[in-house]
């Protein structure tokens, strides 16, 4: 079965510390992958995005991802972060060929980061 | 633009009662969707559409019901409300369905949802 399954439900940590968020998928064939953020009390808003090429993502605010297809896996992560990066974080994959186009999602990990 | 916008922001329902949670987008998206968020349970599909006047089901479409009569709108219906239809509703849209796109989906604001 098609799924997504992210590590960390919640994570805490001091401003500054490194971040590293796991996401493994299943799925058969070529994926589109996707991380969202939702800030509290906001929509969801793409943070990053893979396609195809570099397996090494960079996204909007520092964040970065790296997709290992041999783990079936696309971490997302970030060198040192801000009291302003806790958040909800959702991990999507959808199948990139066939007209299936419906995002398969985890179910969210919650950062928050003390100052 | 104005991008994906949801009415109402919040609302309350006795159980029972009907209501159309509204959702449009300015950007000729073709594909639209609904989700439902509660805790722990992430985002689940409700409906989508991939075009005016064509709607499908996705993982919980139970007690909901949809139509897509232009591009812009798709209007979720809630036909007789239950209390376990608290939740947090999103709207998303995206060019999807075909060709070198990028499919990002774009999310409205969302509308909380209480039941009683």
């Amino acid at each position: 079965a098609q799924s997504v399954s992210q590590h960390n439900h919640h994570v805490i940590l001091s401003e500054a510390a490194s971040l590293e968020l796991g996401c493994n998928y299943s799925y058969g064939g070529t994926v589109n992958l996707f991380w969202y953020v939702q800030y509290p009390g906001q929509h969801l808003q793409l943070l990053l995005k893979y396609f195809s090429g570099d397996p090494l993502v960079k996204g909007i605010k520092g964040f970065e991802a790296e997709f290992i297809k041999s783990k079936f896996s696309f971490n997302l992560r970030k060198p040192s972060v801000q009291w302003s990066d806790t958040a909800e974080y959702f991990c999507a994959v959808r199948g990139a060929t066939g007209n299936n186009r419906k995002l398969i999602w985890g179910l969210g990990t919650s950062l928050a980061v003390n100052p | 633009n104005a991008g994906v916008t949801q009415t109402p922001k919040f609302q309350v329902l006795k159980t029972g009662q009907s209501m159309t949670l509204q959702c449009a987008q300015d950007m000729n998206h073709e594909y639209m969707s609904w989700y439902r968020q509660d805790p722990g349970m992430g985002l689940r599909l409700i409906h989508y559409s991939v075009g005016a006047g064509i709607t499908d089901q996705g993982e919980v479409p139970n007690g909901y019901n949809v139509s897509r009569s232009t591009t812009e709108d798709f209007p979720l219906r809630l036909l007789s409300a239950a209390p376990s239809q608290t939740s947090v509703y999103f709207c998303a849209s995206s060019y999807g369905s075909g060709g070198a796109f990028n499919y990002e989906q774009f999310f409205g604001p969302g509308t909380r949802l209480t039941v009683l």
